[in-house]
């Protein structure tokens, strides 16, 4: 079965320092790969995707995810992390050629501390 | 900007009675889906609607569930005889070429 891993509940970071959060999927083919960032009572925000090509894809306010075929993982990085980027962050994969379902992770909510 | 909307923002009910929640999705996109994000919990996918195909139901939980999209616009989820395990909050997403705008979610607490 098609599944998203973000092994990561929460993490605290400083304001400025370097961010990963983690992602694994479980397909048998390269999915479509998102990553969302969700503040406190708002809906989803698409940060960025990967389709196919450039492993490495820029996203909005700074963020970069690469996409490991051989490691299952699409990890998103900041290099510097800001207090306004504290939120919920959700990996997706989707939709796959079984359906049209979109999977997500169960999130991984980062704090953000001066 | 004329983004996902969704209503109410936050629904209150009682056990047993039955809700109806609205979604308003991005003009022009033809998909749209419903998903239930409960507390510590990633979003769980409900119901998809493409153009006037048949709707994938494949994700609603029980039969007390139901949804439209009427004209290809609007949505409205049902959720019948509410029960307390529905609480959680139910977000709206219209699609363009693979990519999902979201809305803000309607709150649902069953008490």
């Amino acid at each position: 079965a098609q599944s998203v891993t973000q092994p990561d509940i929460h993490i605290t970071v400083s304001e400025g320092a370097s961010l990963e959060l983690r992602c694994n999927y479980s397909y048998g083919a390269t999915p479509y790969l998102f990553w969302y960032v969700q503040s406190p009572g708002q809906g989803l925000q698409l940060l960025l995707k990967y389709f196919s090509g450039d492993t490495l894809v820029q996203g909005i306010k700074g963020f970069e995810a690469e996409f490991k075929r051989s490691q299952s993982s699409f990890n998103l990085r900041k290099p510097s992390v800001h207090w306004s980027d504290a939120a919920e962050y959700f990996c997706a994969v989707g939709p796959l050629n079984t359906g049209n379902q979109f999977y997500f992770g169960t999130g991984t909510s980062l704090t953000v501390i001066p | 900007g004329a983004g996902v909307s969704q209503s109410p923002s936050n629904k209150v009910t009682e056990k047993g009675k039955d809700v109806e929640l609205r979604c308003d999705p991005i003009s022009g996109h033809t998909a749209l889906y419903w998903y239930r994000q409960s507390l510590g919990q990633g979003l769980e996918f409900l119901i998809y609607f493409q153009g006037n195909s048949a709707p994938d139901k494949s994700g609603l939980p029980s039969d007390r569930f139901s949804a439209e999209r009427t004209g290809g616009s609007v949505s409205t989820l049902t959720i019948q005889r509410t029960q307390q395990e529905d609480s959680a909050v139910y977000l709206c997403a219209s699609s363009s070429h693979l990519e999902q705008f979201f809305g803000p979610g309607t709150r649902l607490t069953v008490l």
